[in-house]
């Protein structure tokens, strides 16, 4: 039941792009995005909810595709900021409104 | 406002001692949520509860596990005779209410058990 997420690892330079997918075998009411950094809590960045509607913040975009149950995150021209290790986390049905999370995506952007 | 708390921040005990761990959820915030995390890896759903009702306690590993919440506010993760295998990361978040609702993480206690 944890969803799958990939890459596991990117490494960008500054003002690149990057995708991060996320995807479950099981039927989801939501999925929730996070970031992490070293030695600190996981910080919300996004939740996209089963029939469109998505709350989170203005400068990260996410697509969730409610068929395959799959979930990406889009962070464009990146920062040094936005390194952090990002997790998925789904709402699944089966489960109710525990949140299961995936293994996480570390992405590192170098100067 | 302030946000998650948790204490004690660090926790080193002997096998076989009971420890107990505390979040202070952010006020008005309906629902509270433990997770455990190893290095490395996602947040691990253990339990949560809304208001001081435990609604799923399905990702508590055994019964050495317990949580509880008595006034809705402020929670409780206690563990009997911890085992070395207890040593990692405990979380807490909480949310204004349950399901799809933005999750506000706690520092965490890392526990270590020797």
């Amino acid at each position: 039941q944890q969803p799958v997420q990939s890459p596991q690892a990117v490494i960008l330079r500054e003002g690149e792009d990057a995708v991060i997918n996320c995807s479950s075998s099981k039927a989801l009411y939501s999925v929730h995005w996070y970031r992490q950094k070293h030695g600190e809590a996981p910080i919300f960045l996004m939740i996209l909810l089963k029939g469109g509607e998505q709350k989170g913040h203005d400068k990260i975009s996410a697509s969730f595709n409610e068929k395959k149950q799959q979930s990406s995150l889009y962070l464009t021209a990146s920062q040094l900021s936005y390194s952090g290790t990002y997790f998925c986390g789904t709402e699944q049905m089966e489960y109710g409104n525990k949140l299961v999370f995936g293994a996480g995506t570390i992405l590192r952007v170098k100067s | 406002g302030a946000g998650v708390s948790q204490s004690p921040r660090y926790k080193v005990t002997k096998r076989g001692q009971d420890v107990a761990l505390r979040c202070d959820p952010i006020s008005g915030h309906v629902s509270l949520y433990w997770y455990r995390q190893a290095l490395g890896q996602g947040p691990e759903f253990l339990t949560y509860f809304n208001y001081e009702a435990q609604q799923d306690k399905s990702g508590l590993p055994n019964d050495r596990f317990s949580a509880e919440r008595p006034e809705g506010s402020i929670s409780t993760l206690t563990i009997q005779r911890t085992e070395q295998r207890d040593s990692a990361m405990y979380r807490c978040a909480s949310s204004l209410a349950q399901g799809s609702y933005e999750q506000y993480f706690g520092p965490g206690t890392r526990l270590t058990v020797t």
